[in-house]
């Protein structure tokens, strides 16, 4: 069993369409983590969740919508996209915050926007 | 602010080739973090290794090694007797410490294909 785990792993969807991604980590972590990665990009992050609470949004659009309801599990519930947010988009846990931590990342869920 | 180049955008090499992965970084603080991820195809980043600023000993682990060089800002990574199956992205991150926050900054990417 990994210890990040996120589904699903490809997603195509309308730019009307909702749909959510879902992350669930078996570590024991308090933190969690969405990043988005797009070609030519370094990896972007997104929502940080610590301890359940999001302390920081890297000015998102709204269309993104993230959901952290315990420690384990974290959700970014997806509305009206646009064909830019084409991306994989990581998930990652950490044990807490600080900056010594390492990231434990998931395999991503590659999504289209048609 | 903090930066991190990579400045390889892609390398390619023959199995059994010795390759380094450059990384240089830019940070104010005295106190900071650098991590090394491998990306293969499947997609999940994969820890290799984290070196705190004060610790500048170079690390080997098996056929992975790194050099941290503090008066170049530098935190290269070399592969002896590279493999196929080292065939992947590997990024290059830094942190800082001063603030209570996972501030990470990865660098873009370096592709790296080892050919049979």
């Amino acid at each position: 069993e990994t210890g990040v785990t996120q589904t699903p792993r490809h997603l195509v969807m309308g730019m009307t369409n909702k749909k959510s991604l879902k992350c669930e980590q078996h570590l024991g972590h308090n933190a969690m983590y969405w990043y988005k990665q797009s070609a030519k990009k370094p990896l972007e992050l997104m929502f940080v969740y610590s301890l359940e609470e999001r302390v920081e949004n890297n000015s998102v659009p709204s269309r993104f919508s993230p959901e952290c309801p315990n420690s384990s599990h974290l959700f970014l519930h997806l509305h009206t996209l646009q064909p830019e947010d084409s991306a994989l988009y990581l998930c990652a846990s950490s044990q807490d915050r600080r900056g010594s931590e390492k990231l434990f990342f998931g395999s991503g869920t590659q999504l289209s926007v048609l | 602010a903090q930066k991190v180049t990579q400045a390889q955008t892609e390398i390619s090499v023959v199995e059994k080739e010795d390759v380094t992965l450059d990384c240089v970084y830019e940070t104010r603080d005295t106190t900071y973090y650098l991590f090394w991820y491998k990306q293969p195809p499947s997609g999940e980043l994969v820890f290799l290794i984290r070196r705190n600023s004060f610790d500048e000993q170079n690390e080997i682990s098996g056929r992975y090694s790194w050099n941290f060089q503090k008066s170049t800002s530098s935190f290269n990574f070399t592969i002896t007797a590279s493999q196929v199956v080292d065939s992947a992205v590997y990024f290059c991150a830094l942190s800082e410490a001063v603030n209570y926050g996972q501030n990470f900054v990865f660098g873009p990417g370096t592709r790296l294909s080892v050919l049979p």
